[in-house]
């Protein structure tokens, strides 16, 4: 069975810009969650889709969105980049939601703002 | 506020002995912990988990320890090989929060031929 596939994997772009990141998860897996990682921290929720709804957000600005289509495909999207947004995005896959379950990552997008 | 702890950056350890990775939490509310492997340039890998019905789960090399009194869970490793060398994270979560976990800051274990 394919894993979580991300895309891109790389990504430059410069303050102020917008950047759209995408996620496919198993197959099977309607819960997809978004994380953030830089130097020194360990991953911060982003939000939870799970059948086209957000069931869950972290504590991040509202430039941090995403939604999920009806093949459980997801996007994030960041509007107005900021230096600080320089980060490892992952993506996490997961059979069900409403409960914790084994959560499966993707390689992670590597996104750096200039 | 950091709700979930691993307060050794680093750990090495001789290829063939046991390495012990801990973790601790403040939250009591969280009922489910999982570990996962992480190499550079790849996303993190599941390794194991443990719901707090339980205060020990075992796949193959890997068991992991819960501790709910002392808030506190560990991953054991035996017998540690140099594959093994990567940096670990420990997650937690609960009913009240779905799928959001709650990671650690990681441990970097180096395994020594």
């Amino acid at each position: 069975k394919a894993g979580v596939t991300q895309t891109p994997r790389y990504l430059i772009k410069t303050r102020g810009q917008q950047v759209t990141l995408s996620c496919s998860p198993i197959s099977g897996h309607r819960s997809v969650s978004w994380y953030q990682q830089t130097p020194g921290q360990g991953l911060q929720f982003l939000f939870e889709y799970f059948s086209e709804t957000q069931r869950n957000k972290g504590n991040f600005p509202g430039r941090f969105s995403g939604r999920q289509f009806s093949n459980s495909r997801s996007e994030m999207n960041v509007s107005t980049l900021e230096l600080g947004d320089s980060a490892l995005y992952l993506c996490a896959s997961s059979l069900r939601a409403g409960e914790p379950h084994e959560q499966f990552f993707g390689p992670g997008t590597r996104l750096t703002v200039l | 506020d950091q709700q979930v702890k691993q307060n050794s950056p680093s750990l090495s350890v001789q290829e063939g002995r046991i390495s012990i990775l801990n973790c601790d939490y403040t939250n009591s509310m969280f009922d489910y912990f999982l570990w996962y492997k992480k190499y550079p340039a790849e996303g993190p890998t599941f390794l194991i988990s443990i719901s707090s019905i339980k205060d020990k789960n075992e796949d193959g090399r890997f068991t992991v320890f819960l501790n709910k009194s002392a808030k506190h869970l560990s991953l054991h490793i035996v017998p540690s090989q140099p594959g093994d060398s990567a940096v670990y994270f420990c997650a937690a979560s609960g009913v009240l929060f779905g799928n959001q976990f709650y990671f650690g800051t990681g441990t970097s274990l180096t395994v020594i031929p």
